[in-house]
């Protein structure tokens, strides 16, 4: 156990609505990354929160948005689904150290969304 | 060119044999490096990091690093049919933004 949690566990959506994902961080820890997962593919960045801003990001469009809380949880939102969407959603917190260090990131147990 | 390869396999070994899991990188900038596991229908769990050359041993486990050839392996020594599942290989990229990089992962079978 990592001591990161999510929520929901699993998720049902159709095409077109819109999913708020929820991560709570290990304690001590002060950045939430996102990753989707699909069935056989290794998980793929989001973006990572840092002091409640986005400190980075990867190939995702601006559909899948997010928050960082002042008690370092977590929101990943996704407007209009789409049938790709389904997939994996992980959260994984770590501390981003001085100078600019990233330490190891531990996962949560995960989201699992289906878009019908 | 992916950022991080691992051959999918299947990698089947018999119980007690030594497992080698594989994993190849592009961005020479890269400084960390992690290997996870990741068992069916679950999240990932971190079994190593790695930072410097050389071999870095816990328990079974011993990853290697070679940043001159841009490698990094894992070795499971006396495999058990509970080390069954996909381990992922990751790297964080050069650009400082909390990216890791996974690589596809390789499904590890050990056969009783």
């Amino acid at each position: 156990e990592t001591g990161v949690t999510q929520s929901p566990t699993h998720l049902i959506k159709t095409r077109g609505q819109q999913v708020t994902l929820r991560c709570s961080s290990q304690s001590g820890h002060n950045t939430v990354s996102w990753y989707q997962q699909a069935l056989g593919q290794g998980p793929q960045f989001i973006f990572q929160y840092y002091r409640e801003e986005e400190n980075g990001r990867g190939n995702f469009p601006p559909r899948f948005s997010g928050l960082q809380f002042p008690n370092y949880s977590s929101e990943l939102n996704v407007n209009a689904l789409e049938l790709d969407d389904s997939a994996l959603y992980l959260c994984a917190s770590s501390r981003l150290g001085s100078g600019n260090y990233q330490e190891t990131q531990y996962f949560g147990p995960g989201t699992r969304l289906l878009v019908l | 060119q992916k950022e991080v390869e691992q051959n999918s396999g299947p990698l089947s070994v018999p119980e007690g044999a030594i497992a080698s899991l594989n994993c190849t990188y592009s961005d020479r900038g890269s400084q960390s490096f992690f290997w996870y596991r990741q068992y069916s229908g679950k999240s990932p769990e971190l079994i190593m990091s790695i930072y410097s050359n050389g071999d870095k041993e816990d328990g079974r486990f011993t990853a290697q690093l070679n940043k001159a050839s841009q490698y990094v392996s894992l070795l499971i020594r006396d495999s058990q049919p509970s080390d069954s599942a996909t381990y992922l290989c990751a790297a964080y990229g050069s650009s400082n933004t909390g990216k890791l990089i996974f690589g596809q992962g390789t499904t590890l079978q050990v056969k009783p």
